[in-house]
């Protein structure tokens, strides 16, 4: 049963362009989102997180908005570069820290 | 951000073998550490937890036998692949979540381990 999904297997986006990497979850009671990114034959990296009592958080590129209602949430990358072209996983968990559990990742290609 | 090493990054061997891949958080201690499977293009999914000083919680359908982990210390988690087979051939990441502050909140990955069964 996954309880996170990543409906887009794949997202191709121009260079300079917004990347939108969208997740939804199912458990009412997963109350801190993570965001990783991961290259090829390597562990995945941190990138951003949220918790459940906000609904936006920004560092740098980086933008993840939280819609509880809807169990959603998104990752919004701008400007898009070539270096950002990797597989995105978000992940989810319950009384922070956790077990977590993971979409199945979008694999984002940011063209020259 | 915290470091965790995990090692070796590649591993060949011939069925029956065991195998071991050590899992070490650098600069921080790490309460509990997880150890991930991941299939080609699928998600990770979680095998076990581990809590040092105890013994680890597996996932429904992961044998504990097969895959022996030890949490003997605050920075080191091994997991252990038992007579490996070739299905058992597979990218297992390990992640360290952090003890205080920010990183308690947080798993930090290691690179990953690449197991061949032949």
């Amino acid at each position: 049963d996954q309880q996170v999904k990543q409906n887009s297997p794949s997202l191709s986006v121009q260079e300079g362009r917004i990347s939108i990497l969208n997740c939804d979850y199912t458990n009412s009671m997963f109350d801190y989102f993570l965001w990783y990114k991961k290259y090829p034959a390597e562990g995945p990296t941190f990138l951003i997180s949220i918790s459940s009592i906000k609904d936006k958080n920004e560092d740098g590129r980086f933008t993840v908005f939280l819609n509880k209602s809807a169990k959603h949430l998104s990752l919004h990358i701008v400007p898009s570069q070539p270096g950002d072209s990797a597989v995105y996983f978000c992940a989810a968990s319950a009384n922070t820290g956790n077990q977590f559990y993971f979409g199945t990742g979008t694999s984002l290609t940011v063209i020259p | 951000g915290a470091v965790v090493s995990q090692h070796p990054s590649r591993v060949i061997c011939k069925s029956g073998t065991s195998v071991k891949i050590e899992c070490r958080s650098l600069d921080f201690q790490a309460t509990t550490m997880f150890w991930y499977r991941q299939f080609p293009k699928q998600s990770l999914m979680l095998m076990a937890t581990s809590n040092e000083g105890s013994k680890a919680t597996y996932e429904q359908g992961v044998e504990k036998d097969k895959f022996l982990i030890n949490h003997a210390s605050l920075t080191l988690s091994t997991l252990t692949v038992t007579s490996a087979h070739p299905e058992d051939s597979s990218f297992y990441i390990c992640s360290a979540r952090g003890y205080r502050g920010e990183a308690k909140n947080i798993q930090y990955f290691g690179a990953g381990t690449r197991l061949s069964v032949l």
